[in-house]
């Protein structure tokens, strides 16, 4: 996977915008940028997905740079319960591109 | 549409013993992935399974570890002779198609292995 980097931790108020972003400079033209978050306790759960528009669907939006080499996604009105680990994974393009690699991610907790 | 069901939850077993996971797909996908998480650190590949295939076990350890999809019923994860490094949350993914650049893996809640 091309290598992404992602703040360790970001505090957000509750009904304000979480912006998180994700650098990944390494990626190919056509590889995806991937979204999933993990709420303590519980498996990984899939936000969004993207290759180079914007996206946006119920749970957030996705905004890649022209160049592709950053995004960041965005969930508009954050709740206490959007508090959760988030992972941004670029699979690589080659023939294992199923094999997700979690980092780190980014902590996102949002206070009342 | 239920999701990926992964069953036990929590799971508890003494060095030695066997342990059994077991991972039913969300209905249409006929390809399953298993992930470990050990304590504090992020989810870790360990095999992909296609109906009676195993298609990339590169990420299981050699040792003690086995997986299997058959034709009929879910997919398990055996785990034997347990040793406390084991302990962990496993978790499974599956996909309608090969994931890869657009197909999306969907995750089940885990199993959370103990061993005493």
């Amino acid at each position: 996977d091309a290598k992404t980097t992602q703040p360790t931790s970001m505090d957000c108020a509750e009904g304000r915008a979480a912006n998180l972003p994700c650098n990944h400079s390494t990626i190919s033209g056509n590889e995806y940028v991937y979204w999933y978050r993990q709420i303590h306790s519980q498996g990984p759960q899939y936000i969004i997905h993207g290759l180079k528009n914007n996206e946006t669907n119920e749970m957030a939006s996705l905004i890649i740079t022209e160049d592709r080499k950053s995004s960041t996604l965005i969930l508009p009105h954050a709740t206490l319960r959007d508090t959760a680990v988030y992972y941004c994974i670029v699979p690589s393009s080659g023939g294992s591109n199923y094999k997700l690699t979690f980092g780190k991610g980014t902590l996102l907790t949002v206070n009342p | 549409n239920a999701g990926v069901m992964q069953n036990p939850r929590h799971l508890v077993r003494r060095r030695g013993q066997e342990a059994r996971l077991r991972c039913s797909p969300m209905k249409g996908h006929s390809h399953v992935y298993w992930y470990r998480q050990l304590p504090e650190e992020g989810l870790k590949f360990m095999v992909y399974l296609q109906k009676e295939n195993i298609i990339d076990e590169s990420g299981m350890p050699k040792e003690r570890f086995s997986a299997e999809f058959p034709k009929e019923g879910p997919s398990i994860l055996r785990i034997q002779q347990v040793v406390r490094g084991d302990s962990a949350a496993y978790f499974c993914a599956s996909s309608p198609r090969l994931a890869g650049a657009t197909d999306t893996q969907y995750f089940g809640p885990g199993t959370r292995l103990t061993v005493l």
